[in-house]
Parts: structure tokens; sequence; C-alpha cells
């Protein structure tokens, strides 16, 4: 049973554009969203959370947006750049039920095209 | 800071043959984690732990052993190893409290192929 989905295996997007990728979840108990980008050979890098409690977070090109109601969250990238090509991970948690563990989403290949 | 190291960047093994995974972390932090990635798959949970001595499975523990003698080193163990096993490894580590969420810190990774 998958808690966290990324339906789109792929993105591709103009250089310049915004990249919107998005995330659902299933488990009402989670309460912190994270998303990490990965590129070929290395491992995952945190990129950006949002808490349950908030609705939007905002760091320079990058925004999460979270609906609780929905249970789905969404990642803005404005503008999209080359160096932004790589696969990106939605990770979610739920302190009281798993400590600090993460459960993820399968991942989203984003290709920049300059 | 060199963060989260982990040894070997490569390995083929044979079926049936043993090998430890090594991960170290020079952040001093509480927590660690072994994943597994497998190919259109994010990662699962194979063993963390919470402390030096404290161990715990994950989601898909079976078939490996950890072990955490102390703060920085968290080795992988896999004793007989298996065509499933094939997969990319990564370490992570993070600080954790009650009170806020802390990002975990991933490691390059090892690339294992089982023939």
């Amino acid at each position: 049973d998958q808690q966290v989905k990324q339906n789109s295996p792929s993105l591709s997007v103009q250089e310049g554009r915004i990249s919107i990728l998005n995330c659902d979840y299933t488990n009402s108990m989670f309460d912190y969203f994270l998303w990490y980008k990965k590129y070929p050979a290395e491992g995952p890098t945190f990129l950006i959370s949002i808490s349950s409690i908030k609705d939007k977070n905002e760091d320079g090109r990058f925004t999460v947006f979270l609906n609780k109601s929905a249970k789905h969250l969404s990642l803005h990238i404005v503008p999209s750049q080359p160096g932004d090509s790589a696969v990106y991970f939605c990770a979610a948690s739920a302190i009281a039920e798993y400590g600090n563990k993460l459960v993820f989403g399968a991942g989203t290949i984003l290709r920049v095209k300059s | 800071n060199a963060g989260v190291t982990q040894t070997p960047k490569f390995r083929i093994l044979k079926i049936g043959q043993s090998m430890t995974l090594q991960c170290t972390q020079d952040m001093n932090h509480n927590y660690m984690y072994w994943y597994r990635q497998d190919p259109g798959m994010g990662l699962k949970l194979i063993y963390y732990s919470v402390g030096a001595g404290i161990t715990d499975k994950g989601e898909v523990p079976n078939g490996y052993n950890v072990s955490r003698s102390t703060t920085e080193d968290f080795p992988l163990r896999l004793e007989l190893a298996a065509p499933s096993q094939t997969s990319v490894y990564f370490c992570a580590s993070s600080y954790f409290s009650k009170s806020s969420y802390n990002e975990q810190f991933f490691g390059p990774g090892t690339r294992l192929t089982v023939l």
C-alpha cells in the first residue's frame, strides 16, 4: 500500500517556465512533508519542507504548497533552469507514529530543456 | 565536514556471498538509516538506529543485519546475497528532537549487483 504517490514518472519543461511536481498521500497522520532532489550517481539532497500546520513554504525559486483536505502537495520551481534536471522525491513523516522515519514516493524525473 | 560517507561505491557479488556496506557520519547525528532504491521505485527503509546500541527494522529488513556500536558508524551486513538484493543502497543520518522535524542527510550510495 503506497502511502505517498507521485503519479507522474517524468516531466519535461522549457527553461524559464514553471515546473510543477505533484504528490498525493493517504495517511492523515503525516505531519511533515519534504522534497528531495537527486542527481545521477549521487545521494538525495534535501530541497524544501513544509509542516502540516502551514499551506505554503517558499525558498527562493522553490515553493511547496500543501492542501490537507485533498491530501495533496506540490512543488513549484520558477523559473526552471537546466540545472534543475534531476529526480525529485516527495517524502512524508509522522513524528508520533514514525519518529524521524520517512515514507518516500517513487520520484518524478524533471527535464528542463534549454 | 565530510557528511555521510559510504564504501564501497560499487560491488558485484555472487549468489550466496556476504559483504558489509560501510557508513560513517561526522555530524554527531543520533539517528542513522539504511535505504534501498530499486529502479522506478522510491527509497525503502531497511533498518534504522536511534543511537549507539539501538537498532530496529524498517519496511524491508529481510536478508540484512545491522549494528551500531558508535555514534558515527552504521554498517549494513548481507549474509547470503540473492539477486533480489541487487539495488542501490543509501545510508542517511539525522538529528532527532520531539519538538521539530530534522531532515535526513544522505550518503552517495553503493550500487550492488548480485549475479
